[in-house]
């Protein structure tokens, strides 16, 4: 069982927006700005796309974005692309253990 | 540039140990926590726990308790990882990273399989 939840898959057509939520608790999510997103392709390294909650690494296209309520983290992925399909992983840092994941949402491109 | 190059795939027998070493350059070794993550065939990322390069200080997540080892050599800025008893349910790919609050390094993995 992961730290944090996520939901298994998520899904939109091209051009549309698909938000992914990541739920933790107030010992991780929800009490640090240390909220990470990676990007995962079959077989391929996870990408960070989103860290600090809200922020984009050079050369993440700015259609990647990131926020957060409380305990409940969330990537929006708007004007959806085809090169979008892949796994994300939420990630959070805890005051005990450091860095937690996810459990992973799938996004298709319909 | 940050590179974390890891050690080649291995095959192992159920109940034997592996060793997975992690080689960092391009950064100042013992300033970040090196995290071990594993990925089973088609689950998501699982955090092994982390080590701590400058003082060799471990926190080991608790499903792995008691068959994880990690440690350092800091004149070769290198990790390591040894996962003793091992199970089918080992086979995964297995990474090292540098995870801080404003990045994230990777090594490229290193796949072990258990195979009788």
């Amino acid at each position: 069982q992961s730290a944090l939840t996520q939901p298994p898959s998520a899904s939109g057509s091209p051009g549309q927006s698909v938000t992914i939520s990541c739920t933790g608790t107030s010992s991780d999510v929800g009490g640090y700005n240390y909220v990470s997103w990676y990007q995962q392709h079959p077989g391929k390294v996870p990408r960070l796309m989103i860290y600090e909650v809200s922020n984009r690494p050079s050369g993440v296209p700015d259609r990647f974005s990131g926020s957060k309520s409380g305990n409940t983290a969330s990537l929006t992925v708007s004007g959806l692309q085809a090169e979008d399909e892949a796994d994300y992983y939420c990630s959070s840092f805890t005051n005990r253990k450091g860095w937690v994941f996810g459990g992973g949402t799938k996004l298709t491109v319909l | 540039q940050v590179q974390l190059v890891q050690s080649g795939a291995e095959v192992r027998n159920p109940g034997a140990s592996v060793r997975v070493s992690c080689k960092a350059s391009g950064y100042t070794f013992t300033r970040d926590y090196m995290y071990w993550v594993r990925q089973a065939p088609g689950q998501g990322l699982e955090c092994m726990g982390r080590i701590n390069p400058d003082s060799g200080d471990t926190n080991y997540v608790q499903n792995f308790q008691g068959r994880v080892t990690m440690t350092r050599d800091t004149s070769i800025t290198t990790a390591y990882m040894e996962l003793s008893r091992l199970t089918y349910d080992d086979t995964a790919m297995y990474y090292c990273a540098r995870l801080y609050s404003s990045g994230a390094d990777w090594g490229q993995g290193t796949l072990v399989t258990v195979s009788s």
